[in-house]
């Protein structure tokens, strides 16, 4: 079945880095994606990651996937205040469409 | 900006009504994919169209209902209106490259029932 977990918040300080979790449980998925959602705004892609790799790297962002534990993360270096965002990681498994998780809350304080 | 439009941002009606929500795919993709994020629900799938014809279903309600049009932009319908369904409603368009299928979302329409 589908069914892809986040924790509801995260805080983080100016500077530091941010890991958000992401746990899913369709082991047929593809591609494991990460968005995100400022205020008022809509989703944002950040990264996607292939299933058969375990890391990607993009600038700030580092996307570490451990299929066997269906685990995924993604890593935000230097945390800065306009990171603070809804993070949503998603899976695509049979067809296209997209399994959402349910947001990480990520607020960056100065 | 990721390419996708959709109009209107706002709308506000009232039980019992009927709406349309459109939207206009980013330039060279076919296929457009319906999505409603609420409160209790989270963010859904409820539809996605290829080229003009239904390509897969999800969530969506039979009071809801969607078309493609020739020139792709595509439409979601949604009547009968009930509180419940208050929420904002994103579609998104994918283009397929070598490294597969990526979704890019509109900036949403947010539905207020009252």
């Amino acid at each position: 079945g589908e069914d892809v977990e986040q924790s509801l918040f995260l805080s983080v300080r100016e500077g530091d880095s941010s890991v958000i979790n992401c746990t899913y449980t369709d082991s047929s998925s593809t591609y494991l994606y990460w968005y995100k959602q400022e205020p008022g705004a809509g989703l944002q892609l950040l990264t996607y990651i292939f299933s058969n790799m375990d890391m990607k790297q993009d600038q700030r962002l580092t996307v570490l996937l451990n299929k066997k534990d269906k685990h995924l993360s993604l890593r935000i270096a230097d945390t800065q205040t306009g990171d603070s965002a809804i993070y949503f990681c998603a899976e695509k498994a049979a067809g296209n469409k997209l399994t959402f998780g349910g947001g990480t809350r990520v607020l960056v304080k100065p | 900006d990721s390419g996708v439009t959709q109009t209107p941002k706002h709308l506000i009606t009232a039980t019992g009504q009927r709406v349309t929500l459109r939207c206009s795919p980013r330039s060279g993709d076919l296929s457009v994919y319906w999505y409603q994020q609420s409160l209790d629900q989270g963010l859904q799938f409820l539809i996605q169209y290829y080229n003009g014809e239904e390509r897969a279903k999800g969530n969506i309600l039979e009071r809801f209902s969607a078309q493609q049009f020739p020139d792709l932009h595509s439409e979601l319908n949604l009547s009968s209106l009930e509180l419940g369904d208050s929420a904002l409603y994103f579609c998104a368009s994918s283009v397929v490259s070598g490294m597969g299928e990526t979704q890019y979302f509109g900036p949403g329409t947010r539905l207020l029932v009252l």
